[in-house]
């Protein structure tokens, strides 16, 4: 079993509606925990990033952790078509930079 | 600030042959990374570096693979010999510190061994 989980994809939702992503993970030392998006033939980019539990809000983007059922969510609210891209889940041990990524989910957002 | 800068873009080798990944980091970086990109595994950390030290190599697959950085602006990935397995896209990563300063990612260099 994977440390991290993530489920592929594709997760193809219409404009405008709420994009709703998620991982589980097994390592309960894990206290940071972050969301790339990568376009295709790209490198990832880093969206958001939180510590330990709680919700974080960035425009259209809220990531929740819920550490006690090693759980972490991202919303895209007002979803667009230039958010179709892989969304990846990463977390760490400690503050340092050796994350532990997920496997990616795949998003289609259709005009 | 041109980013991360990955060379070549994509490499077709046969196997057997010796594969070179080449990498410049974000002028200022202290740390640099090597990941490994596949549809089976995910984005796999390889190795990592601190001032040009490496620090981890835990996640190196075998001795086929080697990685170098000479000094602060340059690193490579080099596996020796390649194997149709080793097929992935390779991606080398920079940050500033050891704080959660983001990882600032190459393009990546989409490998293919025949």
């Amino acid at each position: 079993q994977k440390e991290v989980e993530q489920d592929p994809g594709p997760l193809s939702v219409p404009e405008g509606a709420i994009v709703s992503l998620n991982c589980t993970y097994s390592n309960s030392a894990f206290q940071y925990f972050m969301w790339y998006r990568q376009y295709s033939r790209k490198g990832p980019e880093l969206l958001m990033y939180t510590y330990s539990s709680g919700n974080k809000e960035d425009g259209r983007f809220t990531a929740q952790v819920d550490k006690s059922s090693k759980y972490i969510s991202l919303f895209i609210r007002d979803s667009q078509p230039s958010d179709s891209a892989t969304y990846l889940c990463a977390m760490s041990a400690t503050a340092g930079n050796k994350l532990t990524f997920g496997g990616g989910t795949r998003v289609l957002v259709k005009p | 600030d041109a980013g991360v800068i990955q060379s070549p873009r994509h490499e077709v080798t046969e196997m057997g042959q010796e594969v070179t990944l080449r990498c410049k980091p974000i002028s200022g970086h202290d740390y640099l990374f090597w990941y490994r990109q596949t549809m089976m595994r995910g984005l796999e950390l390889l190795i990592y570096f601190n001032n040009n030290v490496p620090i981890d190599d835990s996640g190196m697959p075998e001795d086929r693979f080697s990685a170098k950085m000479p000094n602060a602006s340059f690193s490579t990935l080099k596996i020796q010999p390649s194997e149709p397995r080793d097929s992935a896209v390779y991606f080398c990563a920079s940050s500033r510190d050891r704080s959660l300063s983001p990882l600032h990612f190459g393009n990546g260099t989409r490998l293919t061994v025949t």
